[in-house]
């Protein structure tokens, strides 16, 4: 079946960076972009950001533009996203999601049908 | 871009109906018919329950339905079950190609 596997809980000092990885399985990976969720402790989702696990390109919500990044590995089946410049905000529940459209045929990325369990990052002195 | 306006909970006891709204802009809502709505419970992964407006993944139960009227969409939920309890978020595209989740709703079923 498909599925999302994200990689550890992390701990940063602020300043600092942090990259996740998604590996995902169980249906091919260049069919389907994959999104980034940020959800801080009690409040909304919040989108960050998107790539095109075909061609490679990314797209990034304005609030984290400049401190994302966002890439795949298709032999790995893989995708990362990378934050820096940590900041207190910035803890909180980090999830990956498929989009549910084949890439060659939607419209744009904006439904996800499948989600990772999350990870966790804190971010403290 | 400010998140789309839901109501902060909603209540409704078993068997009955509630909506939810998610109230955005001309340039989210208003303008495409691609509002999502999510379910997450307790903290974990959301759950994507409708999608292009109305439409339902293989699995999610017809009693979740959607509208929409200008800037405004509303999820339904009809026969109330205490399953369905949890944060409810819909999702807005935008006209920049971002994706805006609305505030979030608390649905307590009584």
């Amino acid at each position: 079946q498909v599925r999302l596997v994200q990689s550890g809980d992390e701990v940063r000092k602020p300043g600092a960076s942090v990259q996740i990885s998604c590996k995902t399985s169980g249906y091919t990976f260049t069919r389907h972009a994959i999104h980034w969720v940020f959800q801080a402790p009690g409040q909304r989702l919040e989108w960050m950001g998107a790539i095109n696990t075909a061609s490679g390109e990314p797209k990034f919500s304005q609030r984290f533009q400049g401190r994302v990044t966002i890439s795949r590995d298709t032999s790995a089946t893989t995708v990362y996203m990378g934050l820096s410049n940590l900041t207190p905000d910035d803890r909180g529940l980090y999830f990956c999601a498929r989009d549910m459209d084949y890439i060659d045929i939607a419209y744009d990325f904006y439904k996800m049908d499948v989600w990772g369990g999350g990870t966790s990052v804190a971010v403290s002195s | 871009q400010s998140p789309p306006t839901q109501p902060a909970s909603v209540s409704g006891s078993p068997g009955q109906s509630i909506t939810i709204s998610c109230t955005g802009t001309a340039r989210d809502i208003g303008s495409y018919n691609l509002v999502s709505w999510y379910r997450q419970v307790s903290g974990r992964a959301p759950q994507l329950i409708i999608y292009e407006g109305n439409q339902r993944p293989f699995g999610v139960s017809s009693r979740f339905s959607a509208s929409k009227s200008g800037n405004t969409a509303v999820l339904t939920i009809s026969g109330l079950l205490t399953e369905d309890e949890g944060d409810y978020y819909c999702c807005a595209f935008g006209s920049d190609t971002s994706l805006t989740f609305g505030e979030g709703t608390k649905l307590t079923v009584l």
